[in-house]
């Protein structure tokens, strides 16, 4: 069985920083690209980064890029988002997520049940 | 950046009904459209992807069509478990982006 299971949000001041986790169990990490997605309260989805391939090539939007960096560690099946000068914006819940990448399809299969970050003073 | 837009924003259906949701993206992105399902709480499920694949162990009443720019995503014989928030996402470019969400609610 597939499992994601995120940690370490929680609150934060402005400016401050955090760093999550995803542990994951029930396929090959190593190989596996995943990625970070997070909601605001009461809004839709928004991608946050991607770390794909044996080279670990890194993606992120403008709004997070320079501020946060996705991390793994293949010995601990785990995922990491370091998130530096924390904004209100960036109050959500993370969620984590391994991505399907081929020639002709890219989707997040497998979803964690997300980890809530506030952001305030 | 691509923009992706979904309508309704907001539908009410019955059980039993057929329900259609469209989502139109601002450039082409061939068949990169995924369609997932998010009832309150939980995280989103993957429902449909490459635009028309339905993703292993979801509801044959559920599929996709579309190309391009414009994407449907029909639910056949809406059941009580339906009732959720819809989003389509495109894969096509980063940034990944996705459609601001369709809420299925009981009539």
């Amino acid at each position: 069985e597939v499992q994601l299971l995120e940690s370490g949000g929680g609150l934060v001041q402005p400016g401050g920083s955090l760093r999550l986790s995803c542990a994951v169990s029930g396929f090959t990490f190593s190989s596996q690209a995943m990625s970070w997605l997070r909601q605001a309260p009461g809004k839709g989805l928004e991608w946050v980064s991607s770390l794909v391939g044996s080279g670990g090539s890194t993606y992120y939007p403008d709004s997070v890029k320079g501020r946060f960096t996705i991390s793994r560690d293949n010995s601990q099946n785990t995922l990491y988002l370091q998130m530096n000068s924390l904004r209100a914006e960036d109050t959500a819940v993370y969620y984590c997520a391994s991505q399907r990448i081929e020639t002709n399809w890219n989707y997040f299969d497998f979803w964690g049940q997300g980890t809530l970050v506030t952001v305030s003073s | 950046d691509i923009q992706m837009t979904q309508s309704p924003s907001s539908l009410s259906a019955s059980v039993g009904d057929r329900v259609t949701i469209t989502c139109r993206a601002s450039q082409t992105i061939s068949i990169f459209l995924n369609w997932y399902q998010q009832k309150p709480g939980k995280a989103p499920n993957l429902l449909i992807y490459a635009a028309s694949s339905l993703q292993s162990g979801v509801p044959s009443r559920f599929s996709g069509s579309g190309s391009a720019t414009d994407f449907t995503l029909t639910i056949d014989s809406l059941q009580p478990e339906d009732f959720a928030t819809y989003y389509c996402q495109q894969s096509s470019s980063v940034p990944l982006t996705f459609g601001g969400g369709t809420k299925v609610e009981i009539k």
